[in-house]
């Protein structure tokens, strides 16, 4: 079965510091990956996602995403955290067998002054 | 992309008891998606509601626990019937983008806590 595994649960980095969430999918077929944002108390918001082509995405917010097939993982980063950051964030990958998003279980992000 | 609202944004309701909870869009679309999360993990797919059609439920979730209405192509309701405390979850819809890349579009959720 297709899963979305999310390496650490919590992440804690510094005001300024390189943020690094990590995601590895299982597919059989070349996969439509995505990453979202969930600020407290809201819906989830679309941050970026990789269809085809260019393996290195960039998303809102300064966020970025790098597709590597061969390790199977389309690892988060952004160069420097922002006190704004601090959010829960899901790696999905598109069902095989049909339109629906299978999720990851999430990395909380805090971010310290 | 779609501007999804939900309705109630919350709610606490008493076991045994039902729930309607409502999606609305700001568009036509043909599929609509309802996901459950469970406190502190993932978003997992109840079932794809398409209008004109009966949903379709993913394992271990059945029509007679969360019937799921579709009357047009804005609107669609879930209802959670019965509820447990273990129906205390966030309750989202969703629908596809308007592209080919599969992206979906997530309304604000529903809250809701069974006593």
């Amino acid at each position: 079965a297709q899963s979305v595994t999310q390496l650490g649960s919590h992440v804690s980095v510094s005001e300024g510091a390189l943020v690094l969430l990590r995601c590895n999918y299982s597919s059989s077929v070349p996969p439509y990956l995505f990453w979202y944002v969930q600020y407290p108390n809201q819906g989830l918001q679309l941050l970026l996602k990789y269809t085809t082509g260019a393996t290195l995405v960039k998303g809102i917010n300064g966020f970025e995403a790098e597709f590597k097939k061969s390790e199977t993982s389309f690892h988060l980063t952004k160069p420097s955290a922002h006190m704004s950051d601090a959010a829960e964030y899901f790696c999905a990958v598109k069902s095989q067998a049909g339109t629906a998003l299978i999720f990851g279980k999430g990395t909380t992000l805090s971010v310290s002054s | 992309s779609a501007v999804i609202s939900q309705k109630p944004s919350r709610d606490i309701c008493q076991r045994g008891t039902s729930l309607t909870i409502q999606c609305q869009v700001d568009s036509q679309v043909t599929m609509m998606f309802w996901y459950r999360q469970q406190p502190g993990q993932s978003l997992t797919l109840i079932a794809t509601a398409n209008q004109g059609s009966e949903a379709t439920y993913e394992s271990g979730f059945v029509i007679d626990k969360f019937p799921i209405s579709r009357p047009n192509l804005t609107f669609s309701t879930l209802t959670v019937s019965n509820m447990s405390p273990e129906d205390s979850s966030i309750y989202l819809c969703s629908v596809p983008g308007t592209g080919l890349s599969y992206e979906q579009y997530f309304g604000p959720g529903t809250r809701l806590t069974v006593t």
